[in-house]
């Protein structure tokens, strides 16, 4: 039973266009979002998070947004760069637990 | 200010035998937590420690145990290796016990045969 889905497996993006990354969660105790971005061979790295009490968090280039009725997180990164090719991981927290769930990912691929 | 580190970086075992995984967290940090991430998964929660105390587990047989060490640094041993235990483990630090997010390791990518 997935709580943190991200529907995409992959997306393929133009330099310089929005890359837009979304995640559905089932759980209505999840209290703070995070995306982390992965590399192949590198642990995941922290990207943005959000608290379930906004709905948007800005961070240069990057932005999450929160939409508590639809149980749903989208990642927008404008523009997008080559660099940002990774793979994306929405994770969640239930209730200021101790721990995340994470989804399977979406590996983004930005094209020159 | 290190980050966190892992070792070893790959490993190969046969199923039936134990591995000892080793993790140094981020200096600061005293809450260390290990998770298991299969081919095309996310990761997944193992357990938690804080203070050398377990601090929470996720659904993991009994054979996956840890250890944290006064300074911090950290071990996730496997018992009884399956074929399904291959997979990157990734060490994760951070400081306190509600959680705001995680500093990675690498992982230990293991391979069961």
């Amino acid at each position: 039973d997935q709580q943190v889905k991200q529907n995409s497996p992959s997306l393929s993006v133009q330099e310089g266009r929005i890359s837009i990354l979304n995640c559905d969660y089932t759980n209505s105790m999840f209290d703070y979002f995070l995306w982390y971005k992965k590399y192949p061979a590198e642990g995941p790295t922290f990207l943005i998070s959000i608290s379930s009490i906004k709905d948007k968090n800005e961070d240069g280039r990057f932005t999450v947004f929160l939409n508590k009725s639809a149980k749903h997180l989208s990642l927008h990164i404008v523009p997008s760069q080559p660099g940002d090719s990774a793979v994306y991981f929405c994770a969640a927290r239930v209730n200021y637990g101790q721990n995340f769930v994470f989804g399977p990912g979406t590996r983004l691929s930005v094209l020159p | 200010e290190t980050g966190v580190t892992q070792s070893p970086t790959h490993l190969i075992k046969t199923r039936g035998q134990q591995v000892t995984l080793r993790c140094s967290s981020q200096s600061g940090h005293n809450t260390v937590s290990w998770y298991q991430q299969a081919l095309g998964q996310g990761p997944q929660f193992i357990f938690q420690y804080y203070r050398e105390e377990e601090n929470g587990r996720g659904n993991f047989p009994p054979r996956f145990s840890g250890l944290q060490f006064p300074n911090y640094s950290s071990e996730l041993n496997v018992n009884a290796l399956e074929l399904d235990d291959s997979a990157l483990y990734l060490c994760a630090s951070s400081s306190g016990t509600q959680n705001y997010g995680y500093t990675f390791g690498s992982g230990t990518r293991l391979t069961v045969v």
